[in-house]
């Protein structure tokens, strides 16, 4: 059973950087995840993937700032620079054959 | 590739949720994408509801399978969802969404709000 479970809230100062965690299930760890960006009222946004090994690839127009890798079970987002705009939920998705599950995702607060 | 979701913005206590999809920018024939719909309730997270390949292969939630049909009209570049005996707890922004097979969702719509409410 695909499950995904993430901190609810992360905090860190303007210009500083902030790390949000997805946790797979351990018989799991070779699966990739997928992280998504949620703006106050707004919808989700692509922001990109993050495999096994701890290799990303980004969406389009995704800042640099924004990078992902791999422990384990674990999948990490990093923001660096934090920017005000960056406030804002995180989900991190994964998919099966014929299934896509999302984690409960991570409100970023900008302090 | 850009997504909209159409659709009624009330619907009543057991009946149907109807909502459709359209695609622009890109063919919903083109055999690489499938096609989501995820919705997410008020001050929830996300629950993605089902998917559909052009060819009209569909994988459905388990925990909504019995209640949904996703379908899809490629003459018109448009997918479509059909929930059935809707609750209040139906109520949720509901989005149509795009990804490669055995990858992410990469494209999301704007997202359409369906309230349930006699």
């Amino acid at each position: 059973q695909l499950v995904l479970t993430q901190s609810p809230s992360a905090s860190a100062s303007l210009g500083a950087s902030v790390k949000v965690t997805c946790s797979l299930n351990s018989g799991q760890s070779n699966y990739a995840i997928a992280w998504h960006q949620q703006q106050p009222e707004k919808g989700p946004r692509y922001l990109m993937r993050v495999n096994s090994d701890g290799s990303h690839s980004k969406g389009d127009g995704i800042p640099d700032r924004f990078s992902g890798s791999s422990s384990g079970a674990e999948r990490y987002l990093t923001i660096s620079s934090l920017q005000s705009e960056d406030e804002a939920d995180y989900y991190c998705q994964t998919w099966g054959t014929g299934i896509q599950v999302f984690g409960p995702g991570t409100k970023v607060t900008v302090l | 590739v850009q997504l909209q979701e159409s659709g009624p913005g009330l619907a009543k206590p057991s009946q149907t949720l109807s909502l459709t999809c359209t695609v622009s920018g890109g063919s919903i024939s083109s055999g690489v994408y499938y096609w989501s719909w995820i919705r997410q309730p008020p001050e929830k997270g996300l629950e993605w509801i089902g998917f559909i390949y052009y060819s009209g292969s569909t994988y459905y939630n388990p925990s909504l399978k019995s209640r949904i049909t996703i379908s899809v009209d490629t003459s018109k570049n448009q997918f479509s969802l059909n929930l059935r005996s809707v609750t209040a707890a139906d109520t949720a922004v509901y989005y149509c969404a795009r990804g490669e097979w055995n990858a992410p969702v990469d494209s999301w719509g704007q997202g359409a709000l369906v309230t349930v409410s006699s």
